[in-house]
């Protein structure tokens, strides 16, 4: 079945340490592929996404490329800040069986100042 | 406009109650989307309209009733809930082109039932 497998947490950082959070997915077809972030509280926001292999989706730093070859839609940051505090969530949608989005279980992050 | 606008913001309600959450977006959207959020877990999937009707319902109980009464707009009727139907319960909405899949969510109706 389509599935996302994200790396489990808490990840707790230093502020200005580098991040990296892992997703691989399992779909058939082509998937779209997402990250999105959800503060304490609050709903889900898009951070980035990416359409099709080797895109590579970018927003306030974050980073991630979409790489058909091994599944995978790593989430990167260069410097963390203590606002980066949050969920992340890894998701797929736009494949077969409709426009359904398909999450990860969530990776929280905590930010040390 | 990049808004999805859900009301209220917070609920509570005993389990004899009924009540409807509310959901609007203005982008254009042909698919809204209902889905509930328990505490650390991911986004569970509901329901999804496409064209206002309904086309997805992943066997939720009957005490949980959707309605789109037009393209804008996005209801979720409750009645008899029971306490472990407390969550966050948020609404997206998305266009309906293969390249432009991404939800947009708003910012969820976190309910408690008494």
């Amino acid at each position: 079945g389509n599935s996302v497998t994200q790396m489990e947490g808490p990840v707790t950082l230093s502020e200005e340490a580098f991040l990296t959070i892992n997703c691989t997915y399992t779909a058939t077809g082509y998937p779209s592929l997402f990250w999105y972030v959800q503060y304490p509280g609050e709903g889900l926001q898009l951070l980035l996404k990416a359409t099709k292999a080797d895109d590579k989706g970018s927003n306030k730093g974050f980073e991630a490329t979409y790489r058909k070859e091994t599944t995978s839609f790593h989430l990167e940051k260069g410097s963390v800040q203590v606002s980066d505090s949050a969920v992340y969530f890894c998701a797929l949608s736009g494949i077969t069986g409709g426009f359904k989005t398909i999450f990860g279980a969530g990776t929280r992050l905590f930010v040390k100042a | 406009d990049t808004e999805v606008t859900q009301t209220p913001k917070h609920l509570v309600m005993g389990m004899t109650n009924k009540k409807s959450l509310k959901c609007e977006q203005h982008m254009g959207h042909r698919a809204m989307y209902w889905y509930k959020q328990k505490a650390k877990k991911p986004p569970e999937l509901m329901f999804v309209y496409s064209y206002e009707k309904l086309s997805i319902n992943e066997s939720v109980p009957s005490r949980f009733s959707p309605e789109c009464p037009n393209s804008s707009l996005l209801n979720l009727h409750l009645h008899a809930l029971q306490p472990e139907d407390s969550a966050l319960y948020l609404c997206a909405s998305s266009q309906l082109r293969g390249d432009k899949t991404e939800a947009f969510f708003g910012q969820g109706t976190r309910l408690t039932v008494v």
